[in-house]
């Protein structure tokens, strides 16, 4: 398994403003996706972060709103840009732990975002 | 597009009595199966898995799944709940030899004593 830590645990922000989400792991991973769970909802995929790539991004989500770094194989960042109130949410960071031919994802604690 | 289904929102229990949660897929070639578990205040954790083999798994706290190909289910069991299982359940599915977890909407279960 992984532990994944996140920062900030929660935050509360003004609209028009930008929040960066930090992802730190306790081993090197080569996988590392962010996710949103907005309020009474499930988890959306919003990227797979690649270490010295670009981020793929699934659709509905673009680099200019959620531009994402991967600097390492064990450090993340997700910023969440030009805030708006629909961007409150959860925002999680998972990452793939291959096992034999398995792959699990393990999940942070989360971020929990609130914009005013 | 591949999508899951999670048929209870919201399950309320008391203790000892029987669980059974729903999950339904929608895909037709080979994926793999999760069950997720978010204890209040806590993170999410892996409750149980299927990749290949007997379809049905067993979980950690004594939760099993039974994958039913011809049904596109993947449905959550416990004989006997405990208060301490009070928690969000997501199931979620990935499609063979991708990384994409897919997630279901979740069921809340509120067990008491």
């Amino acid at each position: 398994s992984a532990v994944i830590s996140q920062k900030p645990s929660r935050d509360i922000c003004q609209r028009g403003t930008s929040l960066t989400i930090q992802c730190q792991v306790d081993s090197q991973v080569t996988m590392m996706f962010w996710y949103r769970q907005q309020p009474g909802q499930s988890l959306t995929l919003i990227a797979t972060a690649n270490q010295g790539s670009e981020a793929t991004y699934e659709s509905g989500f673009v680099i200019d709103k959620f531009p994402i770094s991967r600097p390492n194989l064990t450090f993340s960042t997700l910023t969440v840009s030009n805030m708006s109130p629909e961007d409150s949410s959860i925002y999680l960071c998972s990452v793939e732990s291959r096992s034999s031919s398995y792959n699990e994802q393990f999940f942070g604690p989360g971020t929990r975002l609130t914009v005013l | 597009a591949q999508s899951v289904s999670q048929h209870n929102h919201h399950v309320i229990l008391s203790e000892a009595a029987s669980l059974e949660l729903g999950c339904n897929y929608s895909y037709g070639g080979t994926v793999n199966l999760f069950w997720y578990v978010q204890y209040p205040g806590q993170h999410l954790q892996l409750l149980l898995k299927y990749f290949s083999g007997d379809p049905l798994v067993k979980g950690i706290k004594g939760f099993e799944a039974e994958f039913i190909k011809s049904k596109f289910s993947f449905n959550l069991r416990k004989p006997s709940v405990q208060w301490s299982d009070t928690a969000e359940y997501f199931c979620a599915v990935t499609v063979y030899n991708t990384d994409k977890l897919i997630f279901g909407t979740g069921t809340r279960l509120q067990v008491f004593p």
